[in-house]
């Protein structure tokens, strides 16, 4: 069985940085793509970063490029997101999601229950 | 940016009825194209790729059609359970890009 388990996430000040894990089980980590999405109530679902099983492929949307960071240990089946410069807009719930393996692009098929990130002073 | 736009915002519906949600993309993502459930305080769960493959244990109420940039969401006899918020998602192109979500409420 597929599980993600994100945590990490809390209350912090403008300017501020947080860093969120997602552990993974129930599948090949190493060979699969692995996003950050985040939703918040006003504005949905926004995709924020995907990085290659191998790491080697890296994507960001533009709203979090130069602040955020995401990363991956293979050896420990976790996937990252580096989080500095936090704005009051960041304010969302972080989802980690898997790659379906079988599919040419990034089709999200699993995900996880989400952490929660407040960004205020 | 592709951006995807669903309709209508909120669909009322009764148990037992066909449930018809809509999502247009700017441009063509065929096939790649998603749609997915989310109830209160879940993560959102994988229904249909490909635009119109179920993905596994999806029940065959279920139903995704579309291609280009016109896509369909039917669902042919509502459960208890169906009620939710539907989003649609295109995985053409970077960045992978959302539609608003389309909420299925009890009529």
């Amino acid at each position: 069985e597929v599980q993600l388990l994100e945590s990490g996430g809390g209350l912090v000040q403008p300017g501020g940085s947080l860093r969120l894990s997602c552990v993974a089980s129930g599948f090949t980590f190493s060979s699969s793509a692995m996003t950050w999405v985040r939703q918040t109530p006003g504005e949905g679902l926004e995709w924020v970063s995907t990085l290659s099983g191998s790491g080697t492929s890296i994507y960001y949307a533009d709203s979090v490029k130069g602040r955020f960071t995401i990363s991956r240990d293979n050896s420990k089946n976790t996937l990252f997101l580096q989080m500095n410069s936090l704005r009051a807009e960041d304010t969302a719930v972080y989802y980690c999601a898997k790659k379906y393996a079988l599919a040419s692009h990034c089709l999200l098929d699993y995900w996880g229950q989400g952490t929660l990130v407040t960004v205020s002073s | 940016e592709i951006v995807m736009t669903q309709s209508p915002a909120t669909l009322s519906v009764s148990p037992g009825e066909r449930a018809t949600l809509s999502c247009r993309a700017s441009q063509s993502v065929i096939p790649h194209l998603a749609w997915y459930q989310q109830k209160p305080g879940q993560a959102p769960r994988l229904l249909i790729y490909g635009a119109s493959t179920r993905a596994s244990t999806i029940p065959a109420r279920f139903s995704g059609s579309g291609s280009g940039t016109e896509f369909t969401l039917t669902i042919s006899s509502l459960q208890s359970e169906d009620f939710a918020v539907y989003y649609c998602q295109q995985y053409n192109d970077w960045p992978l890009t959302f539609g608003g979500g389309t909420r299925v409420e009890i009529k």
